[in-house]
């Protein structure tokens, strides 16, 4: 099942705004990813993080990997609309760098 | 970067038929193959991963089985399809823990 929580399942947000989004888990992940998909796409790489602390942005993205490395935040300054999408975290952990993801972050952007 | 070959990219079969999904890998060796399940609007459930040729881990029980019979392709089978077995399937490989995704096969059973 789900080993990472992510929070929010959905967000409803004008235009310009900034968003934030957040994964937290109860084991210890040895890296942190954040992906955005496309309706009838499949996910794409939008940050991969390696180290507790680390900070890393990606044009008006911003991730953060979780100084535990239990946790994980995205935010997206100024959204514009195609923001649109889901948002998905997923981590590796363990030898066999098992990757599992996050419930989702719906994102809608109203003009 | 890797490129993740997935097909075919829409699927309807009947209840009771077999299936057979196939993913192949370019531009990296010895990746870690997985395949995810994502019903409509929800976030995705991984199946089954594996670290190598011939190691396959399951992570549900279920009507589906994988394989793999060469380091870079991944196949996800079954004998008999559920009408529940419906949904969107992505097959992912990740090679020193990046993952990158083929484009997913929209499965409907009917």
């Amino acid at each position: 099942g789900q080993q990472l929580n992510q929070s929010p399942q959905s967000m409803f947000i004008q235009e310009g705004e900034d968003v934030s989004m957040n994964c937290t888990s109860s084991s210890i992940f040895n890296t942190w990813l954040w992906y955005k998909q496309d309706p009838g796409e499949g996910p794409v790489l939008l940050i991969a993080l390696y180290k507790a602390g680390e900070l890393t942005s990606n044009g008006r993205l911003t991730a953060q990997f979780g100084i535990t490395r239990k946790d994980s935040f995205l935010n997206i300054s100024a959204s514009i609309p195609s923001d649109v999408g889901i948002y998905f975290c997923a981590g590796t952990r363990g030898g066999a760098q098992k990757l599992v993801f996050g419930q989702g972050t719906r994102l809608t952007i109203n003009p | 970067s890797q490129t993740i070959h997935q097909w075919p990219a829409t699927l309807v079969q009947p209840v009771g038929s077999p299936l057979s999904l196939e993913c192949t890998v370019e531009g990296t060796s010895n990746p870690n193959l997985y395949w995810y399940r994502q019903a409509a609007g929800r976030g995705l459930q991984l199946l089954f991963y594996s670290v190598g040729i011939g190691q396959i881990s399951s992570e549900v029980p279920q009507n589906l089985s994988a394989s793999r019979p060469q380091d870079r392709q991944f196949i996800l089978s079954s004998k008999k399809l559920l009408l529940s077995d419906s949904g969107f399937y992505l097959c992912a490989s990740t090679r020193n823990t990046e993952a990158f995704f083929g484009q997913g096969t929209r499965l409907t059973v009917v």
